[in-house]
């Protein structure tokens, strides 16, 4: 299997701040990559597919970048709904994978 | 925006059978590909596999072919089941919505199943 790794593993941020989370893929996924957001008690919900292309009705403060093995997310203007755990999700090979996810949490 | 709600039971004992049913709120079950997803409590999130409306599936072999999926079209939904369960099977369950069978676009609320 494909393994994910993300870093930070946690990151304290105030309302109005600018995050980038990282990515890392085990091995080359091209762009079949996906970022998803887990609030807390909150159903996950999935932002950007494609490493770049955001889901219709995800607001573009939220980005993503990269191909191959890294990939970032990147949050602009950090709003209290932004607060939880941020996931990336490997859909090139079977079976699809998950990072371990990245909390962001209010400073 | 489809909804998606996941009907089971909340409690499955030991060695017996986890199943449950994930109702899709419109008539896309032919349109898209529909996986089962879960996560354990304070861990991470493990694709379980996906059903096409065809009865096309995959499984992740980390289930050890304990897991199977299948659709019901008539009634909108597709169904997991996981037999031989363990302590270890506990967890949230997701069902969820995608355009490629290992993509994931939309998710449902989550059901905790406890096996003891």
């Amino acid at each position: 299997d494909i393994q994910m790794t993300q870093s930070p593993p946690s990151l304290s941020a105030s309302v109005g701040d600018r995050v980038t989370i990282t990515c890392r893929a085990s091995q080359d996924i091209s762009y079949y990559l996906a970022w998803i957001q887990q609030r807390p008690g909150k159903a996950p919900k999935s932002l950007i597919f494609a490493a770049t292309k955001l889901l219709k009705g995800v607001p573009s403060k939220f980005s993503g970048s990269g191909y191959g093995t890294v990939f970032t997310l990147t949050i602009t203007n950090l709003q209290p709904e932004d607060f939880g755990t941020y996931y990336c999700q490997q859909y090139d090979r079977f079976p699809p994978t998950f990072g371990p996810g990245t909390t962001v949490d209010v400073k | 925006q489809v909804q998606l709600q996941i009907s089971g039971p909340g409690l499955v004992r030991p060695s017996e059978t986890l199943s449950l049913t994930c109702i899709v709120s419109d008539d896309s079950l032919s349109t898209y590909f529909w996986s089962w997803i879960r996560q354990i409590p304070g861990k991470g999130l493990e694709w379980l596999g996906y059903i096409y409306f065809t009865g096309t599936t995959q499984y992740n072999p980390s289930l050890y072919g304990r897991v199977s999926m299948s659709v019901d079209t008539s009634k909108v939904q597709f169904s997991l089941h996981l037999t031989s369960v363990t302590a270890a099977d506990t967890a949230m369950y997701f069902c969820a919505k995608g355009n490629s069978p290992k993509e994931v676009n939309y998710w449902s609320q989550g059901t905790l199943v406890t096996v003891s």
